[in-house]
């Protein structure tokens, strides 16, 4: 049973305009949920963070709003450029798990010039 | 970045043969990871440390086990090696400030078994 689900494999942005990407949750124990974007060949890279005592944190281009009353989070990318093409993928913690991370399966972003 | 290195970052081996795969540190970071990523599944937890000597399971644990005798090493084991772990493999790290919850990962180690 997946914990934490992304529910759109791929999606396709037009260069400049916003991406936005989604993640749900069913564990209401998690309280730290984090963005991470992945190239192909490489290691997950940290991007953003959010704690569940906030509704949004804002970094850059990127930011992440969460819903608890929904579950739900969502990563902005505003405005989207060709480098941030890559996969995203959503994960949640929770208090006392030793900071283990559970992991969406992934959304692919496309950026089209 | 993160220091972190994966050894080795490909390895080809055949169904029944033991693998180690090596994740090193020079962060002196207490919390490491080992994780594998397939399509469809995202990253899934094998085993994690929480010191040197200290280890749990993660969510899919059977057929792996670790050794960490060292803060800078991590090292997975596959005891005899089957066609449903090749995968790719990655480590992590975790500052394990209190506050925050990020993993720092290294590159990598694509693992086939024939």
């Amino acid at each position: 049973d997946q914990q934490v689900k992304q529910n759109s494999p791929s999606l396709s942005v037009q260069e400049g305009r916003i991406s936005i990407l989604n993640c749900d949750y069913t564990n209401s124990m998690f309280d730290y949920f984090l963005w991470y974007k992945k190239y192909p060949a490489e290691g997950p890279t940290f991007l953003i963070s959010i704690s569940s005592i906030k509704d949004k944190n804002e970094d850059g281009r990127f930011t992440v709003f969460l819903n608890k009353s929904a579950k739900h989070l969502s990563l902005h990318i505003v405005p989207s450029q060709p480098g941030d093409s890559a996969v995203y993928f959503c994960a949640a913690s929770w208090r006392d798990s030793n900071y283990q991370l559970i992991w969406g399966a992934g959304t692919k972003l496309i950026i089209k010039p | 970045d993160a220091g972190i290195t994966q050894s080795p970052r490909h390895k080809v081996t055949e169904t029944g043969t033991p693998v180690t795969l090596r994740c090193h540190q020079t962060e002196n970071h207490r919390y490491m990871y080992w994780y594998r990523q397939d399509p469809g599944h995202g990253l899934r937890l094998i085993h994690y440390s929480y010191g040197v000597k200290d280890t749990d399971k993660g969510e899919v644990s059977d057929g792996y086990s670790v050794s960490r005798s060292k803060t800078e090493d991590f090292l997975l084991t596959l005891e005899s090696a089957t066609s449903s772990q090749t995968s790719v493999y990655f480590c992590a790290i975790s500052e394990s400030s209190g506050l925050t919850y990020e993993q720092y990962f290294g590159p990598g180690t694509r693992l086939t078994v024939t």
